[in-house]
């Protein structure tokens, strides 16, 4: 059975602290790591999808890495608009995506 | 471009009722989902349809149907409601089951209360 592991729970930053939020998953034959970002009251939002061990991919002051066993969605210089729930989502063998429970993250001024 | 467009936003139903959770998305993709999301639970799939003509069970089936009514459609319906059903409801879809590089495309929920 497919399992994410999504931490910290929940993650307070100072505007332009750098963190990295985890995603630990397991698997039987990994078709796709997905992250998504979540605003109160909104579906989710697509954000990355990663397909292998060592693939990164970048988007404005977020970066999304995979191993074998994890993710990372590492934030640069966060602002307060980046303030959001972030969701790491998985594809094995069936057809559709298993969600972890999300990192809420606060960035204050 | 609307996207997933999902009716009604939020609805209040009492134990025993009926209602019908309707999504209909302008993307021509070929695969269409629902989600329920509760707090500490995360998003669990109910149903989902990898095409038109198609429909499967995911985690948390019990309780509910579905309808592929056509390529744009995709319908979630309560036949007797249960307060265990109150939840956030989403609708995504993707353009192929098979190959979801693009991640799913999600509408904007539906808030259902069962008292």
């Amino acid at each position: 059975e497919d399992q994410v592991t999504q931490s910290p729970e929940a993650l307070r930053l100072q505007e332009g602290e750098s963190s990295s939020l985890n995603c630990s998953y397991t698997v039987s034959g990994l078709r796709g790591l997905f992250w998504y970002r979540q605003d109160p009251g909104k579906g989710p939002e697509f954000l990355f999808t990663l397909y292998s061990a060592g693939e990164e991919k970048e988007k404005e002051r977020l970066k999304a890495t995979l191993t074998k066993k994890e993710s990372f969605l590492h934030i640069t210089a966060p602002k307060p608009e980046d303030s959001a729930t972030y969701l790491c989502a998985v594809r094995g063998s069936g057809y559709a995506l298993n969600f972890g429970k999300g990192t809420s993250l606060l960035v204050t001024p | 471009n609307a996207g997933v467009t999902q009716t009604p936003k939020f609805q209040v139903l009492k134990t025993g009722q009926s209602m019908t959770l309707q999504c209909a998305q302008d993307m021509n993709h070929n695969s269409m989902y629902w989600y329920r999301q509760d707090p500490g639970m995360g998003l669990r799939l109910i149903y989902y349809s990898a095409s038109e003509g198609t429909t499967d069970k995911g985690e948390v089936p019990n309780g509910y149907n579905v309808s592929r009514l056509n390529k744009r459609e995709f319908s979630l319906r309560l036949e007797s409601a249960a307060p265990s059903q109150t939840s956030v409801y989403f609708c995504a879809s993707s353009v192929s089951a098979d190959l979801p590089r693009y991640g799913y495309t999600f509408g904007s929920g539906t808030r259902l209360t069962v008292v």
